[in-house]
């Protein structure tokens, strides 16, 4: 099954437009990590946020926040005014706390088209 | 701040032939994880180690094995390649009791022909 689900395949926006990516998730253990990436079309995978599962305030970071939620097991990404620059495939991911070396779980990522 | 480092960062191979990528973790990282994502794919996990000794292993084919030197490096090594292992293939690393947190390499492109 998967872990991390994110429904939306892709998004296209005109610049300027606020824009929120889903991310759900699916865990047993009680202590857990959440994380968004930015991939760019160059390819490196960009850390934007991590999110432990004790911690659901929701956090702003610039245009961007989260908002992470356990009774509905989702983690939420928005972009306020988005930019052309917001252009990129992004990447929710989760990794379980069991023990010190746990893989991270992607989802299947969102790309997000940001339009002049 | 030192990052993760990955070489190359692209390679082209013909079928059958092997490749080597190979990972230079952050100072003081003492785990090492590899995944692969393929086009249009998320990044899926393919190994990892720490402490030099497998830690974690994941849908990694039986023609690649990897594995973890003194220094803390580590080598992905690929055999009879297929056209198929053409990805994007990245190293992460993080420090044991670290929150979880992996630092990602910048990738390898592999392209098989």
């Amino acid at each position: 099954a998967q872990k991390v689900t994110q429904a939306q395949t892709e998004i296209s926006v005109v610049e300027k437009e606020d824009v929120t990516l889903d991310c759900v998730y699916e865990t047993r253990d009680t202590t857990y990590y959440l994380f968004w990436y930015k991939q760019p079309p160059s390819g490196e995978l960009v850390f934007l946020i991590r999110r432990n599962s004790f911690d659901e305030q929701n956090e702003i970071s610039g245009r961007y926040s989260w908002n992470f939620q356990k009774s509905t097991s989702s983690f939420n990404f928005t972009i306020t005014a988005s930019q052309v620059v917001d252009s990129a495939v992004y990447f929710c991911a989760l990794s379980e706390a069991r023990d010190n070396f746990n893989k991270f779980y992607f989802g299947s990522g969102t790309k997000l088209n940001v339009k002049p | 701040a030192a990052g993760v480092i990955q070489s190359p960062r692209h390679l082209i191979k013909e079928k059958r032939e092997t490749a080597t990528l190979k990972c230079y973790p952050i100072p003081r990282h003492d785990t090492v994880y590899w995944y692969q994502q393929g086009p249009g794919q998320d990044p899926q996990f393919l190994i990892s180690f720490y402490e030099k000794m497998q830690s974690d292993k994941g849908s990694i084919p039986d023609r690649f094995s990897a594995q973890q030197f003194s220094d803390y490096h580590s080598e992905l090594n690929m055999s009879s390649l297929e056209l198929g292992d053409s990805a994007l293939y990245f190293c992460a690393s993080s420090r044991t009791g670290r929150y979880n947190e992996q630092f990602f390499g910048p990738g390898t492109r592999l392209t098989v022909l």
